[in-house]
């Protein structure tokens, strides 16, 4: 039971380019979030998704999109990349919704050079 | 501005103490969840309080959501090393926004 998973583990890109992290899920919950993990920030939520093909902007929604074609799938993409997007990113999925419980990933370790 | 706020920030126990963090909203909480994440290592959902005045327990960790559902803490009674991480509230408010507490880093000496 793979449960779920975050690709890359982590990464290193430079200022301006385009980097996009996988969130891959086996559950078939109906939600999945993106957060990022800041130190003195906690986490904020970036965007989440009720299903497939539904997104919707969390507390830090700007530099970021998102896409969710398939129920398993929540790809996190940085169009072009800020080292103020230097962070953890954790990717997590629900059956119910915000506010219940979530499972989270192990993270994606970014940092923008 | 940050929706909830957790204290302490950071918090060193010698092992056999007991530990409380606080959290603490302005605004109402329809519910409030805690997790607790290890070094390097991600959340992990420990509990949901629902009802005002609710209390509940897992073995040495006592959780509680205040009357007015604006407050909870979460109390550990001698903490053990395994104890160690950071721990998190986050909550739901009646707006239906959704905000993790900044966290309380326990550290427990052996």
């Amino acid at each position: 039971d793979a449960g779920i998973t975050q690709s890359p583990r982590y990464k290193i890109t430079e200022t301006g380019r385009q980097v996009t992290l996988m969130c891959h899920q086996t559950w078939s919950h109906s939600y999945m979030f993106w957060y990022r993990q800041d130190l003195g920030h906690g986490l904020r939520l970036i965007y989440y998704s009720a299903a497939a093909d539904i997104t919707d902007k969390g507390e830090v929604p700007d530099g970021y999109v998102v896409s969710r074609s398939k129920t398993e799938n929540f790809p996190l993409t940085l169009e072009s990349a800020t080292r103020s997007q230097t962070s953890v990113y954790f990717c997590a999925s629900s059956r119910q919704g915000l506010g219940t419980e979530a499972f989270f990933g192990q993270g994606t370790r970014l940092t923008v050079v | 501005g940050q929706q909830v706020m957790q204290i302490p920030q950071y918090q060193h126990v010698q092992e056999g103490e007991d530990f409380t963090t606080y959290c603490n909203s302005s605004t109402t909480l329809s519910n409030i969840q805690w997790y607790k994440q290890r070094p390097g290592g991600h959340p992990v959902f420990l509990i949901q309080l629902v009802k005002s005045g609710e209390v509940k327990k897992q073995k040495r960790l006592t959780f509680q959501f205040g009357e007015a559902k604006k407050n909870s803490s979460l109390h550990i009674t001698a903490t053990q090393t395994t104890d160690v991480g950071t721990y998190f509230c986050a909550g739901t408010n009646t707006g239906n926004q959704f905000y993790f507490g900044t966290g309380t880093s326990l550290t427990v000496i052996p």
